[in-house]
């Protein structure tokens, strides 16, 4: 089993939806959890990092889900600049790998 | 002024060659890493260094061989190139987020532009 599993999608919605998805982790001594961002052929960079509580950023929003082993993105009043892979990402405590699934793709439409 | 970068963005080769990804960091990090994009875009990590020292080396064949010549630089190099060595590489830095003072910004990894690889 992958230590990182994801939905690859593709999510197609139209400018202004929601969309979400989740992202499920096999190791539960997994500390710290991100969302990181990949436009298609250029490098992945953060998004944001996912905290306990749930956490937003403007029109997106992680959750955690420790019991469940999940964390979850949900991008409100998707912009066409939204259109990308969004790569979940975890680390466990005390180690420097930062393990990343293979990534969810939403594509906005007009 | 680019916080990762790496050389060169494409590297087409043949079978059998010895080649170099060169990867600097100019954001004061205290550990590199290398890691590995396929064509399914899953992204592994292969090696990774903290302060010059190896940390992390995964399952890789001994064909690859990291070097840090300081905490600044890890170049990969790769012996006898194969048809499946094909992918993107990243180099990538982050702080040193072991350390107890470590806040959740030393956490973001940030990486270099990728070099694809194609090896024919």
């Amino acid at each position: 089993r992958k230590e990182v599993e994801q939905d690859p999608g593709p999510f197609n919605v139209p400018e202004g939806a929601t969309v979400a998805f989740n992202c499920t982790y096999s190791n539960s001594a997994s500390q710290s959890f991100f969302w990181y961002r990949q436009d298609c052929r250029k490098e992945p960079k953060l998004l944001m990092s996912v905290y306990s509580s749930g956490n937003e950023d403007g029109r997106f929003t992680a959750q955690l889900n420790r019991a469940s082993q999940y964390i979850s993105l949900l991008i409100r009043d998707s912009k066409l600049s939204d259109s990308a892979t969004y790569l979940c990402v975890v680390r466990r405590s005390n180690d420097y790998k930062l393990s990343f699934g293979a990534g969810t793709t939403v594509t906005v439409r007009a | 002024d680019t916080a990762v970068s790496q050389t060169p963005k494409y590297l087409v080769t043949q079978m059998g060659n010895d080649k170099s990804i060169k990867c600097e960091q100019n954001l004061g990090h205290d550990t590199m890493y290398w890691y590995k994009q396929d064509s399914k875009k899953f992204l592994k990590i292969m090696f990774s260094y903290n302060n010059k020292e190896l940390i992390i080396n995964e399952t890789v064949p001994n064909r690859f061989s990291p070097k840090s010549p300081d905490k600044a630089h890890l170049n990969l190099h790769i012996n006898s190139l194969e048809l499946g060595d094909s992918a993107v590489y990243f180099c990538a830095s982050s702080q040193d987020f072991l350390k107890p003072s470590s806040t959740g910004a030393d956490t973001e990894a940030f990486f270099g532009q990728g070099t694809r690889l194609t090896v024919v």
